[in-house]
């Protein structure tokens, strides 16, 4: 069965150009979540989507954004991007929601703002 | 204080070695703890979960101490392939993970 997959893998963007992330969760799991990674930092959360709805936000500017799709796929989407937003973000996706259920992660898209 | 501690490493340990990583938190309320192992400029990779008092699996050992409110993983007889760096997570009000900023961990021969 296929794992967690992200798209782009890489990719590079101008400051305060607009940036769009893809997901599509293990098969089965209905809970996708967001995580920025910077160099030397743990993953951040930035956002948990269950059954198409938001379940939770991080601290993160209201430039981030997402959705979950009916197939459970989610977009992350970031507004006028900084310098500050390269980093490797992380989606992960778990069975359910709530705590016990184990979040497996995807590969990341690597994201360098010049 | 940031809710999820880890040791500042690196931790530099010889192979056969037994190394101890400590993660505390803060956040009484979490309820399922995980060690996830990341290697370098990969995606984090679940090592093992901890859900009541300890975890084992064959090398590694994970222990949960709620009353002080910190996690320990422990590895013995360390391989080079053990080298990683591993990020200590817990629940937040049951939804998001919080995670330390990693330990890493590098075994020579």
């Amino acid at each position: 069965d296929a794992g967690v997959t992200q798209s782009p893998t890489h990719l590079i963007k101008t400051r305060g150009q607009h940036v769009t992330l893809r997901c599509s969760p293990i098969s089965g799991h209905k809970s996708v979540s967001w995580y920025q990674q910077v160099l030397g930092q743990g993953p951040q959360f930035i956002f948990q989507y269950y059954e198409k709805e938001e379940r939770g936000r991080g601290n993160f500017p209201d430039r981030f954004s997402a959705r979950q799709f009916p197939n459970y796929s989610s977009e992350l989407n970031v507004n006028a991007l900084l310098l500050g937003d390269s980093a490797l973000y992380l989606c992960a996706s778990s069975h359910g929601e709530g705590s016990g259920n184990t979040i497996y992660f995807g590969e990341g898209s690597w994201l360098t703002v010049v | 204080r940031k809710e999820v501690e880890q040791d500042p490493g690196p931790f530099n340990v010889p192979e056969g070695a037994t190394v101890a990583f400590n993660c505390t938190y803060s956040n009484s309320a979490s309820q399922s703890f995980f060690w996830y192992r990341q290697d370098c400029r990969k995606e984090p990779k679940l090592l093992m979960s901890v859900y009541s008092s300890g975890n084992e699996d064959g090398r590694f050992t994970a222990q949960l101490n709620r009353a002080s409110q910190y996690i320990s993983l422990l590895i013995r007889d360390s391989k080079l392939s053990d080298s990683a760096t591993y990020l200590c997570g817990g629940d937040q009000a049951g939804t998001a993970l919080i995670f330390g900023k990693g330990t890493t961990l590098s075994v020579s021969s």
